[in-house]
Formats: C-alpha cells, sequence, structure tokens
C-alpha cells in the first residue's frame, strides 16, 4: 500500500519568494514521485518525475524537488515565486510498474504581488 | 496534437439516468485511467486499463463501469447514478514504461 501525505492545504508567498510544499510518502516498494500541477479549469500537467536516478530532480518552470529517503520526503522547491505559478500541487506515488498512481490531496499555492 | 478527448465537459443529469462519460487519446498510450476530484480530497482513481481488454478497479470503483475495446478509447459509464457522484472527473493516460499522465480537461458532472 502506498499513501501521500502533503503538509498544507493552501501555502501563500509574495512574489519573488521562495516556495515550499511538502511532501510525505509511504510505500511498501522503492517509489517512482511525481509532481504535477493544475491551473484553474485545466487537468492535471507534470511539472517533474523521481524514478530512482538523481535524488534532486529539475522540472518545467524552475521548480525541483528533491527525494530524502531517510525522511520519506519529496519537497517541492522554487527559488522565486511568479504570480503565473499561482495554482494547485499535487505530489503523488507510484509503483515502479506504474499501475497505480496515488495522489495527496493538493496543496493550493497563492502568490501575491 | 497529442491529447486526452473527455466528453461531454459538462453534464447535469437526475438519479438513475445512465450516462457515459466518453475518453480518448491519440498518443497510442497502453495505460488509460480514470480519477475523480472532490474538494479536499484530491483525486482518487476510480478504475485503470493497462491494456485493451484489461482493467481493474482503483481506490473508489463503486457505481461504475468502464470498458477497453480499443486502445484509444476508454469510457467510463455510470448505470445508476448517484449524488454522491456529482464530481469533476478526469481521463488520463501514459505509456507503461515512463508513468507520465497525460490528462484530459475534465468533465464537470452533477447528479441531482
Amino acid at each position: 500500500a502506498q499513501s501521500v501525505t502533503q503538509l498544507g492545504s493552501h501555502v501563500s508567498v509574495s512574489e519573488g519568494a521562495l516556495v515550499l510544499l511538502r511532501c510525505n510518502y509511504s510505500s511498501s516498494v522503492p517509489p517512482y514521485l511525481f509532481w504535477y500541477v493544475q491551473y484553474p479549469n485545466q487537468g492535471l500537467q507534470l511539472l517533474l518525475k523521481y524514478t530512482s536516478a538523481a535524488t534532486l530532480v529539475k522540472g518545467i518552470n524552475g521548480f525541483e524537488a528533491e527525494f530524502k529517503k531517510s525522511e520519506t520526503s519529496f519537497h517541492l522547491t522554487k527559488p522565486s515565486a511568479h504570480m503565473s505559478d499561482a495554482a494547485e500541487y499535487f505530489c503523488a506515488v507510484s509503483d515502479p510498474g506504474y499501475s497505480t498512481l496515488t495522489f495527496g490531496k493538493g496543496t493550493m499555492l497563492l502568490v501575491s504581488p | 496534437e497529442a491529447q486526452v478527448t473527455q466528453n461531454p465537459r459538462y453534464l447535469i443529469t437526475v438519479t438513475g439516468k445512465k450516462l457515459t462519460v466518453t475518453c480518448s487519446q491519440n498518443m497510442n498510450h497502453e495505460y488509460m485511467s480514470w480519477y475523480r476530484q472532490d474538494p479536499g480530497l484530491g483525486l482518487r482513481q476510480i478504475y485503470y486499463s493497462m491494456n485493451v481488454e484489461v482493467t481493474d478497479k482503483g481506490d473508489v470503483p463503486e457505481g461504475y463501469k468502464v470498458s477497453r475495446k480499443e486502445k484509444r478509447n476508454f469510457p467510463l459509464i455510470l448505470e445508476s447514478p448517484s449524488p454522491n457522484q456529482t464530481s469533476l472527473y478526469f481521463c488520463a493516460s501514459s505509456f507503461l514504461i515512463t508513468g507520465e499522465l497525460f490528462f484530459g480537461e475534465g468533465s464537470r458532472l452533477t447528479v441531482l
């Protein structure tokens, strides 16, 4: 069984500030981990994924995430927030066969001027 | 253009009236899946399919049916919709080797 916990249903930052969205996972097998973003009235799109290669993963739009096995975490960061980053972000965990992908409940990122 | 297409995008129906939400992808993906998104609950998997004629239950399959007769299509069937199936539904597909899901734009269903 696998599960994902995203800490904070809403995170507010100022434009230009550091973005940190937290994700912890539970998995009985080595996990594959993903971050997806959902803009208003759209489907989800992939930001980045970890598949047991480098522990620091770079994604689109300047986002990156670091896999920390000892902490069972996969937090998403961006050095400087932009207004266009305002969206809902979902962390997800999969078994290596990709047969099921379990999503967290999502974190809404709010960016103020 | 590579895409996952869902129809209808919006639907209001009444309890017990059978409906089908269609999903089609043009990327030759083996894997297809349906999710429902509800406020505060994130996305929950309803059913998935790893290839033609192969389907399996996700976390919340009750009240839903699916079929995978062709690789590109994966319709979601609500035989007797109930108000607790009011939700935003997403279809997604991927290659099994990458696991990167491509999502449709969603179908907002209201059951009165």
